[in-house]
């Protein structure tokens, strides 16, 4: 049983710039959610998407988007990168919306 | 929101010894998620436990929902438990998020 994965493992852009982050969730979970984690912080939440429908946002601009496709997975885009951007971005994949997340290894971007 | 805070921050053991590490959240909550991340970022599930005890091997953890907060145990500590651990309880209400504490930095020294 795969377990959650993603791609590319590492990304590097220049500001300006627009990046697609892919996700693909556990076999059996519908569930998928984005976060963005900034060294030496916690994880903090973009957004989630449940039946192809962003279900919940964080606090985060319009820049950030995503899509979920009929097979459940998911895609971030990042439009106008900025340095801040820089960060690893998690995908976690779930049964359904309130239930155990389970987290991909990452995807690092480096926006120079 | 509901705010998490972890303590402590940072915490050094020699190999053997025994660790606790907690969990503070603001509201009440009905479930959590235990996590370590290691080196390479991947965040491993250790346990998800909305209340009482739960053990797998060497870890345990605890929550006390109505006094809001939760405890993980690690006992006998390898090198390979260093990293980072997290606790994420959701974000509250219809809200199917995770919050994130700034976590507790574990380093095991053989």
């Amino acid at each position: 049983d795969a377990g959650v994965t993603q791609s590319p493992t590492h990304l590097i852009k220049t500001r300006g710039q627009q990046v697609t982050l892919r996700c693909s969730p556990k076999s059996g979970h519908d569930t998928v959610s984005w976060y963005q984690q900034a060294l030496g912080q916690g994880p903090q939440f973009i957004f989630q998407y449940y039946e192809e429908e962003e279900r919940q946002r964080g606090n985060f601009p319009d820049r950030f988007s995503g899509h979920q496709f009929p097979n459940y997975s998911s895609e971030l885009n990042v439009n106008a990168l900025l340095l801040g951007d820089s960060a690893l971005y998690l995908c976690a994949s779930s049964r359904d919306l309130y239930n155990e997340q389970f987290f991909g290894p990452g995807t690092r971007l480096t926006v120079l | 929101g509901i705010q998490v805070e972890q303590s402590p921050p940072d915490l050094i053991l020699q190999e053997g010894a025994n660790s606790t590490l907690r969990c503070n959240f603001s509201d009440s909550v009905n479930n959590l998620q235990w996590f370590h991340q290691n080196p390479w970022g991947q965040l491993i599930n250790l346990f998800y436990i909305p209340s009482g005890t739960k053990q797998n091997g060497r870890l345990s953890a605890t929550t006390v929902a109505t006094e809001r907060y939760s405890l993980l145990y690690i006992s006998s500590s390898q090198t390979t438990d260093s990293g980072v651990y997290f606790c994420a309880p959701p974000g509250g209400g219809s809200q199917g998020n995770l919050i994130f504490g700034k976590g507790t930095k574990l380093s095991v020294k053989p």
